[in-house]
């Protein structure tokens, strides 16, 4: 139910908008998570827009509509890794989108 | 820290308890989950068990997996039968605030079901 595009490129030092698509999507509570390979995910943006402690700054999220986007800034080598959103859905069912494969290049 | 154990190779229509260890945190005090992924796929929620022990499933599992927990011991588990093969993935054990709005902010490094 929430859709991500499958991978997005981006050059070091650029901003770059990953986004995550779901009916009503604005109504709802988005997280979004970094997992590079091999490792399990890491929670980088809650309720939207909140960074947990040990995030840097660069990593900013909005949510409106039916879009939730995860911003990074100042992209570097390390961002580079599978970034997936997370909400509920109509049955309360935690739902994770498909992910999206961040290039760094 | 969280590490989960008991994934292995079963056949089809069998059973497998994985279990998930908790440390460093007063683990009474959160929500826990399970999240497993397929190999090159994508992420999915499977269960979830509150604080006070309050089940919650995907609706594909429900009725042959069984979360429970035991506070005493820091520890979750979860108790798999009539096993298929789209449940071959890693099993992640995961945790969060009561309000699961604040996300999932740990993880262990999961344990490997294959069903076949």
């Amino acid at each position: 139910e929430l859709t991500q595009p499958p991978s997005v490129s981006v050059s070091p030092g650029q901003t770059v908008g990953l986004t995550c698509s779901g009916p009503d999507l604005g109504e709802r509570s988005v997280c979004w998570y970094r997992q590079r390979p091999g490792q399990p995910p890491t929670l980088v943006i809650y309720r939207d827009d909140k960074r947990p402690s040990g995030i840097p700054e660069r990593f900013s999220g909005s949510n409106s509509g039916n879009t939730a986007t995860l911003t990074i800034s100042g992209t570097q080598a390390l961002d580079e890794a599978d970034y997936y959103c997370q909400a509920w859905d109509i049955n309360n069912v935690v739902v994770f989108g498909g992910g999206t494969k961040l290039t760094v290049l | 820290q969280m590490v989960e154990s008991g994934g292995g190779l079963v056949q089809p229509g069998g059973s497998l308890r994985l279990s998930c260890s908790g440390s460093g945190f007063t683990f009474s005090n959160y929500d826990m989950h399970w999240v497993r992924q397929t190999t090159g796929k994508g992420l999915e929620w499977v269960s979830a068990i509150g604080s006070a022990g309050d089940p919650y499933y995907r609706p594909s599992v429900k009725g042959r997996f069984t979360i429970s927990r035991e506070n005493a011991k820091n520890s979750l588990h979860l108790q798999m039968s009539s096993l298929r093969d789209g449940d071959t993935a890693v099993y992640y054990c995961a945790r969060s605030a009561v309000n699961w709005n604040d996300g999932f902010d740990v993880w262990g490094q999961g344990t490997t079901v294959t069903v076949s």
